[in-house]
């Protein structure tokens, strides 16, 4: 297991509505990344925070926005949801900027009506 | 663009007996690579990387070889046990990037 927990684990939505996505990092890890996972295919890269600044962004619309703490835990933020939302996002920390080794969180699946 | 893959969907294996995962690669200027395990309603967890100045390492019961000329970069499983069971996930990473690129995945099933 490692030090990286996600809330909510489940999350029902329905188009156009907005959700926030909540990460705590692993103890000693300053970088947070966000990945969403379709259900049979591998993690795709959202968007990386380093130093509570966005450092490095995936093929993903501005509606996905994220913010990182002092703390150097994480939100992920969806507006206009749409039903292609629907995935598993994957929050991940790491030791520094280079986001070598993640290790990741167990998830928040999210479906979206 | 540049993309990971794999080259088995779905690999069966007999408990005991040693499991080779493979993966193709076509970005030339990846130079770190990694395998992570999934399990059912988990988050990938790391197993082994690799870095490009390097052919082969190894880990308990687990050893990844890189081979650049092809492309290919493989993890072999010894002894495979049924808590293998899992989606297998290849990643790679440019000189200078910061994201990991995943591979599709592939399905490792040990049989009793």
């Amino acid at each position: 297991e490692t030090g990286v927990t996600q809330s909510p684990t489940h999350l029902i939505k329905t188009r156009g509505q907005q959700v926030t996505l909540r990460c705590s990092s692993q103890s000693g890890h300053n970088t947070v990344s966000w990945y969403q996972q379709a259900l049979g295919q591998g993690p795709q890269f959202i968007f990386q925070y380093y130093r509570e600044e966005e450092n490095g962004r995936g093929n993903f619309p501005p509606r996905f926005s994220g913010l990182q703490f002092p703390n150097y835990s994480s939100e992920l933020n969806v507006n206009a949801l749409e039903l292609d939302d629907s995935a598993l996002y994957l929050c991940a920390s790491s030791q520094d900027r280079r986001n070598e080794k993640l290790f990741f969180g167990s998830g928040t699946q999210l479906s979206v009506l | 663009g540049e993309s990971v893959g794999l080259h088995l969907p779905t690999l069966s294996v007999q408990e005991g007996d040693n499991s080779i995962i493979n993966c193709a690669y076509s970005n030339s200027a990846s130079d770190y690579f990694i395998w992570y395990k999934q399990e059912s309603g988990k988050g990938p967890q790391f197993i082994i990387d690799i870095r490009s100045n390097m052919d082969k390492r190894q880990g308990q019961r687990v050893t990844v070889l890189l081979n650049k000329t092809v492309k290919h970069l493989s993890l072999q499983i010894a002894a495979t046990q049924p808590g293998d069971s899992a989606v297998y996930f290849c990643a790679e990473m440019g000189r200078a990037g910061n994201m990991l690129t995943f591979g599709g995945g592939t399905r490792l099933m040990v049989k009793p």
